[in-house]
Parts: C-alpha cells; structure tokens; sequence
C-alpha cells in the first residue's frame, strides 16, 4: 500500500508563490505518476494537472495553464507542486493523487491526506 | 473538455435503502469512469473505476453500471459509515474532470 504524506498548511498574501510537496512511501514513485487535485472550502473536486504515463506528457487545466508548475524528484520520492501569483479564490485543500502505471487512465488509487493552503491579505 | 454532471446534488435516505447516483457526460468516454467517495474532513477514496469494476476492498454493496455518456453508482443497503459525498470522474484523457458531487445522508 502507497502512502502519500504532504507538508502543512500555508498561509500565503495574494501575488505570492506556495510549494506543497507530496512524499510517497519507499520506491514508490517508479510505478506512479502524479496528479494534483485541489478543493476549495464547501466545494467539489478539481483537477489540476499531472503526468501521463502513458504518452510522457504533462498536462494542466486550462486555468493553471502558466501559473503551476509539478516536478518530481524520484531519487527522493517527493512530488512538488508551485503555484505562483496566487488570488484569495485558490483558498483550497491541494492533494496530490498518483496513479499506478499499470492502470489505463488517470484512475486515482492513492491520496495524500491534503494541504491547507490560505490566501489573505 | 468533458463537463461531468452529477444528480442529485443531496439525497436524504433510511438505512437499508437502496440509493442511486446518476453521472452525464458531455460527450461520450467509454467506460472510463470512476466514483469516489469522501468523507467529510476526509481525502477521496476510489470505489468504482471502469465504470463498474469494484476496487479491491470495497463493499459489495458498492455497483457501478453504464456506458457512453450515462452512468450510475448504487449503493444497496445503505449504512450508517455511507455518509458521504460521492463524486464520478471522467479519466478518458486531459484534462479529466469531476462531477459535482452527491452528499448522501441519513
């Protein structure tokens, strides 16, 4: 079984960057690939991105498009996610979600517990 | 891009009933659908994928069926650790989207 843990919360003024990492369990990451998936307060579930084992691309929703940026350090089993310029609407829960190689698909068999990220002035 | 429409938003259901989610997508994604459930506070967990097949672990009680652009999850028997918010979830390819999730209560 994967476990995924991820740094604490953030607080963070408008027009700043935020680093959340995502660390997985021991020689974890070689058969995943990574996804961010975030959750504003009373809200649904929101893709943002992530890497596609099956053709090598990452890809991004449109709205993040130039904002984030999800890098993998496999040496240390620790996935990152930035996101610059942020506003008070990207107040959300940030989780990372990997994806077992072997699957067809960006099916998400495993979750980090979540980040806490506010923005305020 | 493939929208994701869940109904209903909320149910409200007794013990022991059987409860049915409805998904619509936009446009047509196969069978590659899955549903989670998250507990309030809590991450998602993954229950369906492939638009019926049950991850390892989960109830049986648990049925995903359909194809195409119509899908559903039924939960037969409901209890009490079923409260939840359930979400489907389009993995077709980039970018994947989510439906806007069905609260159930009890």
């Amino acid at each position: 079984q994967v476990q995924l843990v991820q740094s604490g919360t953030e607080v963070k003024k408008p027009g700043a960057s935020v680093r959340v990492s995502c660390k997985g369990s021991r020689n974890s990451f070689s058969d995943l690939a990574m996804h961010w998936v975030r959750q504003a307060p009373g809200k649904g579930l929101e893709w943002m991105g992530g890497f596609d084992h099956e053709d090598g691309e990452r890809y991004f929703a449109q709205e993040f498009q130039g904002r984030v940026t999800m890098t993998e350090d496999t040496f240390a089993d620790t996935a990152y996610m930035d996101l610059s310029n942020l506003r008070a609407d990207d107040t959300a829960v940030y989780y990372c979600a990997a994806v077992p190689t072997s699957r067809r698909g960006y099916i998400f068999d495993f979750w980090g517990q979540g980040t806490l990220v506010v923005v305020s002035s | 891009d493939t929208q994701m429409t869940q109904s209903p938003s909320s149910l409200s259901a007794s013990l022991g009933d059987t409860v049915t989610i409805t998904c619509r997508a936009s446009q047509a994604i196969g069978n590659f659908l899955a549903w989670y459930q998250q507990k309030q506070g809590k991450l998602p967990k993954l229950l369906i994928y492939a638009a019926s097949t049950l991850q390892s672990g989960v109830p049986s009680r648990f049925s995903g069926g359909g194809s195409g652009t119509e899908f559903t999850l039924t939960v037969s028997s409901l209890q009490p650790e079923d409260v939840a918010t359930y979400y489907c979830h389009n993995y077709d390819s980039a970018p994947v989207s989510f439906g806007g999730g069905t609260k159930v209560e009890i």
